[in-house]
């Protein structure tokens, strides 16, 4: 089993520009996550998605969209990228009896 | 959100010995979760050890145990017998329950294990 993946691992980015972070999992979960990480503030919860088809605002949600694709994928966008958002992007599944959410290996991004 | 602090942004231990890293956090919730991360320099992030608050008994995984004061809201992580591999910034994070799908993250501890 792969667990989380993501794509892709560097990304840099103009400001104005547009992109989207894709995110799979082949654990059979029902929720995903998506979060950034920041030097000294830990990780902050952008969107996650419950189950499929649902998807909820976390805690630093603006600036992005996200679409649950199917049970698998959780992608992520930006519209219109800005400096702000330069971070390092972490996408999550977690399965529920447990509580322990699995992270995907992360994407740096730099918006110029 | 839940407010989760990490006091010590760094700190440093021989190979072999003995490090406790502290976390508080705040909430008005009785049961919910708590969940120590590793996170070494390749980025992936690693659970470490879980701790439900119902459980009086402190979790322990190996080398890693915690001493969990439900009272304090004081969740600390002891790591024993230090190894070069144990070098990471650890997380303490919160869940008020599984079915709340969120995680509230403190800044972390970066711990350097010196040879």
């Amino acid at each position: 089993n792969a667990g989380v993946t993501q794509t892709p691992k560097f990304q840099v980015l103009k400001t104005g520009q547009s992109m989207t972070l894709q995110c799979a999992q082949d654990m059979n979960h029902n929720s995903m996550y998506w979060y950034r990480q920041d030097p000294g503030m830990g990780l902050r919860l952008i969107y996650y998605s419950a189950s499929e088809g649902t998807t909820d605002k976390g805690e630093v949600p603006n600036g992005y969209n996200v679409s649950r694709l199917n049970k698998r994928e959780f992608s992520l966008r930006l519209e219109s990228a800005a400096p702000s958002q330069t971070s390092v992007y972490f996408c999550a599944s977690s399965e529920v009896p447990t509580g322990e959410q699995f992270f995907g290996p992360g994407t740096r991004l730099t918006v110029l | 959100a839940q407010t989760v602090t990490q006091s010590q942004p760094e700190m440093s231990v021989q190979e072999a010995e003995t490090v406790t890293l502290s976390c508080t956090y705040d909430t008005s919730e009785n049961n919910y979760y708590l969940f120590w991360y590793k996170q070494p320099p390749s980025r992936q992030m690693i659970l470490v050890i879980r701790q439900e608050a119902y459980k009086q008994q402190n979790a322990t995984e190996n080398r890693f145990s915690v001493n969990f004061q439900k009272a304090a809201k004081s969740f600390s992580l002891k790591i024993s017998d230090s190894q070069l591999g144990d070098t990471a910034m650890y997380f303490c994070a919160f869940m008020k329950h599984v079915n709340d799908y969120k995680l509230s993250f403190g800044a972390g501890t970066t711990v350097t294990v010196r040879a």
